[in-house]
């Protein structure tokens, strides 16, 4: 039980573009699920938290109006990349929470992007 | 702050055993995590203890925490090629339900 998935798994895009990224529980409801950044060789960075139907929680330096955060129901958040950079390359990662306050969180498979 | 730190790579042979280490700063986190993640996947979780635990043993998989060290460590036993792979750390931040990563160990298992 508990999977999260990501779709899609990798996605080229050409800079300028937006790109969305979705992320569901596939047999569980997601109180909260949260948004992670991972660079080569480097550690996961959380880029924000959402709770569905209300508005996410950024993290400091993360630009809310380039990472737009949708949690539209209780098995799907999405990420869209605004405007996407060649910077923005990177592998992003999801992972979704049971209840408030359980500690565990269910991470997805991640979407490598790349911008060309 | 919050700030985790792992050593970044570790290197055994088959068979032998696997210790890698982490210190951590928040001392109100409740509780801790390793996860693991293979090459271009997300991430598993291997195991977790709860604050006011000082050891953990699941199968091949041992965790010490010494909390006044804020220092927290996994052994792996019997080390396998199958276990090569990134290693994170991971404390919950206090009631928020973040979790903040470590660095990173990657374990390599020669044959």
């Amino acid at each position: 039980g508990a999977v999260v998935s990501q779709h899609p798994s990798r996605v080229i895009c050409k800079s300028g573009t937006s790109v969305k990224i979705e992320c569901r529980s596939l047999d569980f409801q997601a109180t909260t699920m949260f948004w992670y950044r991972q660079f080569p060789k480097k550690s996961l960075m959380l880029m924000a938290t959402s709770n569905e139907g209300s508005k996410a929680t950024y993290e400091q330096g993360v630009e809310k109006d380039k990472f737009l955060i949708n949690h539209a129901s209780l098995t799907l958040s999405t990420l869209t990349v605004t405007s996407a950079h060649p910077e923005d390359s990177s592998f992003y990662i999801c992972s979704a929470a049971l209840l408030a306050g359980d500690g565990e969180q269910y991470f997805g498979p991640g979407t490598r992007l790349t911008v060309t | 702050g919050e700030d985790v730190e792992q050593s970044l790579f570790l290197s055994v042979r088959e068979g032998d055993s696997s210790v890698i280490n982490c210190t951590y700063t928040d001392s109100s986190s409740t509780y801790l995590y390793w996860y693991k993640q293979e090459p271009g996947a997300g991430l598993q979780l291997l195991t977790y203890i709860f604050s006011n635990m000082d050891m953990k043993q699941d199968q091949r998989l041992t965790v010490l925490l010494n909390k006044k060290d804020k220092h927290l460590s996994l052994r792996i036993a019997d080390t396998q090629t199958g276990d090569s792979a990134i290693y994170f750390c991971a404390e919950e931040a206090g009631a928020t339900n973040k979790l903040i990563f470590g660095t990173g160990t990657l374990l390599a298992v020669q044959p």
